[in-house]
């Protein structure tokens, strides 16, 4: 079956470091690759997408790359801010009955000022 | 406002009292899927509806019900609630195509059942 790892947290940075999150998947097919934020108290918010292998994903100054040849979904940012602190979710989601979305376990990041 | 509404926010029950939690979404959307959130466990699918009278389990569907007699309603029902149903649960919805789409989550249910 489909399955995402990401990285062991939580991770504490310091404001204006840079962050990367590492997100591995098994999928059978061509999955889209997502990236979900929840802000304390929250929901989950789709914070950015790919569709097919080498697309980038980006939004409010994340970015994250489909590598379909070492089948990950990393996401970085040049530059945190305290207000990025937040759990973030890697999901994958192929096209089918169900179409339902595979979680990581998340992790949390907290940015100290 | 494009959303996906869940009522109630939080819940404290007994265990064996029969409980719904409700989901509306405004956007006409076809396919809709609640989820659990557990610590350590990320989200697990509970039960999803392709479209209206469509329904089919998750990975988690024990103790649970749904029913989609409406497009825009996705209710949860825990006829028998239990403590290891003690969790925060999440209503998301997206229109067909739904892997290229993206998914709306509500904003969540905090469930304890004591």
């Amino acid at each position: 079956g489909n399955s995402v790892t990401q990285m062991e947290g939580p991770v504490t940075l310091s404001e204006e470091a840079f962050l990367t999150i590492n997100c591995t998947y098994t999928a059978t097919g061509y999955p889209s690759l997502f990236w979900y934020v929840q802000y304390p108290g929250e929901g989950l918010q789709l914070l950015l997408k790919a569709t097919k292998a080498d697309d980038k994903g980006s939004n409010k100054g994340f970015e994250a790359t489909y590598r379909k040849e070492t089948t990950s979904f990393h996401l970085e940012k040049g530059s945190v801010q305290v207000s990025d602190s937040a759990v973030y979710f890697c999901a994958l989601s192929e096209l089918g009955a169900n179409s339902k979305l595979t979680f990581g376990k998340g992790i949390t990041l907290s940015v100290r000022p | 406002e494009a959303q996906v509404t869940q009522n109630p926010r939080y819940l404290i029950t007994v265990t064996g009292k029969k409980l719904t939690v409700t989901c509306s979404q405004n956007m006409n959307h076809e396919y809709m899927s609640w989820y659990r959130q557990d610590p350590g466990l990320g989200l697990r699918q509970i039960y999803y509806s392709m479209n209206v009278e469509v329904t089919d389990k998750g990975d988690v569907p024990e103790g649970y019900k749904v029913s989609r007699k409406e497009k825009r309603n996705f209710p949860l029902i825990l006829e028998s609630p239990s403590p290891n149903q003690t969790s925060l649960y999440f209503c998301a919805s997206s229109a067909a195509g739904a892997p290229r789409s993206g998914y709306t989550f509500g904003s969540g249910t905090r469930l304890t059942v004591v």
